[in-house]
Formats: structure tokens, sequence, C-alpha cells
């Protein structure tokens, strides 16, 4: 099975600031990827697909990069509510696996 | 709006079975896998179980596979989680999810574009 591992587990960033969240992959999965944005007690939102892809809706502060095992989240201007919680996800094959997560917090 | 709503959450022993149900809204069922994702109490997001558009494959994680089926009735728009042999580690909220396909350059990827609300699922003597 494929294991995810983002780093860091958790981050503190004010608003304005650029932010970034790496995900690893254990074996190459191509550009499988897929980040979501998780918000305290609601359902997950898809941001980015296919590594860089944009979601449709969702704001072009965020960007996505990388391929095979290295992956990259970018928020280039933290707004006040990005403030939440980001998992990646390989879609290369199943089991299907997330990242652990990586909580942005207000510093 | 396009939309899922999850249903049958509950309380539950160790031991027990539960199922779950998905309605699905404003878009074309038939055409989408579907898939269940869970979270445990403060952890983060685990996949479940996918079927295939008509039903015929179903996929599910290691943990779940042999006491979980995942089925669905695409006359209703529904998607179905049939769990017995519950665990206490299988307490958390249930969604269930979209999954949308795009090609870019011939190839095709996937990713869970529509999620539900969540469902409840304590397993508890």
């Amino acid at each position: 099975d494929i294991q995810m591992t983002q780093s860091p587990s958790s981050l503190s960033a004010s608003v304005g600031d650029r932010v970034t969240i790496t995900c690893r992959a254990s074996q190459s999965i191509n550009s499988y990827l897929n980040w979501y944005q998780q918000q305290p007690g609601k359902a997950p939102k898809l941001l980015i697909y296919a590594a860089s892809s944009l979601q449709s809706g969702v704001p072009s502060r965020f960007s996505g990069s990388g391929s095979g095992t290295d992956f990259t989240l970018t928020i280039s201007s933290l707004q006040p509510e990005d403030f939440a919680t980001y998992y990646c996800q390989q879609s290369y094959t199943t089991p299907v696996a997330f990242g652990q997560g990586t909580r942005v917090e207000i510093k | 709006e396009v939309q899922l709503v999850e249903s049958g959450g509950g309380l539950v022993q160790p031991g027990g079975s539960l199922r779950l149900s998905c309605a699905a809204s404003r878009f074309t069922f038939s055409m989408y896998w579907m898939c269940w994702v869970r979270q445990a109490p403060g952890k983060g997001l685990e996949w479940v179980a996918n079927i295939k558009q008509d039903g015929s494959d179903q996929y599910y994680v290691g943990s779940v596979r042999g006491r979980f089926t995942i089925s669905r009735d695409n006359a209703k728009n529904s998607l179905f989680l049939q769990m017995n042999s519950l665990r206490a580690e299988d307490t958390a909220v249930y969604y269930c999810a979209r999954v949308m396909e795009q090609q870019l350059a011939r190839l095709n990827y996937y990713g869970m574009d529509v999620w539900g609300q969540g469902t409840t699922v304590t397993v508890s003597s």
C-alpha cells in the first residue's frame, strides 16, 4: 500500500503570509495527487486535483505542484478563511490513501 | 445545487450492525463512481470503500474488508454502506463522496468533488 506523509503536521501563520505544505508518497504516483481543505466541523473540500489543477470555484491563491513522490500545496497570501486542516490524497491506486493532515493556525 | 445527504448513523454495540444511506440529488448519480470516507474523532481522513457506476466493482480498505459492503441503487439515486461486526475502532463520522473524473493529456484523474455533511457512528457498549 502507498503511504502519504505530510509536513509539517501543523503551522502558525499570519494573514497575508505565503504558506507551503509538502506531501510525500512512499512510491511514485505520477501526478495522481489531490489536496483537500477541511474546516472544523465541516466536510472536506477538493482544492487541487492531478497535482496542479485548480478545482472549479477555488481561489487562485491556492496552487499545487510536483510529480512522482514529492508534492507541494502553496497558499500565496493566507486569508482568514484559509485557517483549516489540509490533506493530500493519492488517487493512483487502491487503497486510496490520505496524508495525516496539516493544521494551519492563526499566529 | 448538487447534494449528498447521509443518514443511518447512531450508537451500536460492538459486534452489531448498521446500514448507512446517502441520498444524491441534482446530478446524474449513475454516471459517477461513489465512495465512503470516515474520520475518527480528532483524527484524519480514511477512505473506506469505492463502487463503480453500475455497482459491478467495489474496493475496500483492508480493515473493513469482509465486514462492510458498499452498494448502490441508481434508480433511487442512493448509496449504501452495510456495516457488520462493528468494532470500537469503527467509531467515526462517515462521509459519502462523489468521485469526479477529469481527463488531462489523455489520462484520467480522479478526485472527491462533492461530499455529504457526514453521519456519526459510535460503537460502544
